[in-house]
């Protein structure tokens, strides 16, 4: 079974400073992974994929993450927090071959502070 | 990308009546979620709905507790029954094509407090 664990359920970010957001993923093969975003009383909108093609992958708003299969993480990063960046954002994991079904981890709450 | 649309977008309810929440996309899609987003915490799977055929519920989720149709292909019910407080939660639709390595696109969600 797979699972995902996001360390840290509440991050707090200077404006202008460097966001990561761990994740971190158990999983017999390696995962799909997503990265999505949650703004107060909306939907989720994916901010980038992992999909076994390059192992860098960018997103949109300035966010990037890096797939590291040796140490089983896929940490969401932007260089320099905005205001709007505050949100909580949840990695989730899909299995190949095992249809479109997603796990979530339990989420980060992003606060971007003046 | 697909547009979803959820009805109602909030209600309050009471003790042992029932809420059918409505989801509608703007385009045909292959397979509609349901998720449960109790306060607090993650998204949970509540089943897969295709159309024409019944949906798949996952542990811990029943039928009879929440129904599910999908009568096309651009819409699809999810009903809470015989609700308790413990059901308020925010409730989401969503869409994909099937494939693992593909989006899910959201609707707004449904948020739902029981008395």
């Amino acid at each position: 079974a797979q699972s995902v664990t996001q360390l840290g359920s509440h991050v707090s970010v200077s404006e202008g400073a460097l966001v990561l957001l761990r994740c971190n993923y158990s999983s017999s093969v390696p995962p799909y992974l997503f990265w999505y975003v949650q703004y107060p009383n909306q939907g989720l909108q994916l901010l980038l994929k992992y999909t076994s093609a390059a192992t860098l992958v960018k997103g949109i708003n300035g966010f990037e993450a890096e797939f590291k299969k040796s140490e089983t993480s896929f940490h969401l990063t932007k260089p320099s927090a905005h205001m709007s960046d505050a949100a909580e954002y949840f990695c989730a994991v899909s299995e190949p071959g095992g249809g479109n079904k997603l796990t979530f981890g339990t989420g980060t709450q992003l606060k971007v502070e003046l | 990308s697909a547009v979803i649309s959820q009805k109602p977008s909030r209600d309050i309810c009471q003790r042992g009546t029932s809420l059918t929440i409505q989801c509608q996309v703007d385009s045909q899609v292959t397979m509609m979620f349901w998720y449960r987003q109790q306060p607090g915490q993650s998204l949970t799977l509540i089943a897969t709905a295709n159309q024409g055929s019944e949906a798949t519920y996952e542990s811990g989720f029943v039928i009879d507790k929440f129904p599910i149709s999908r009568p096309n292909l651009t819409f699809s019910t999810l009903t809470v029954s015989n609700m308790s407080p413990e059901d308020s939660s925010i409730y989401l639709c969503s869409v994909g094509r099937g494939a693992s390595t593909d989006t899910q696109y959201f609707g707004p969600g449904t948020r739902l407090t029981v008395l």
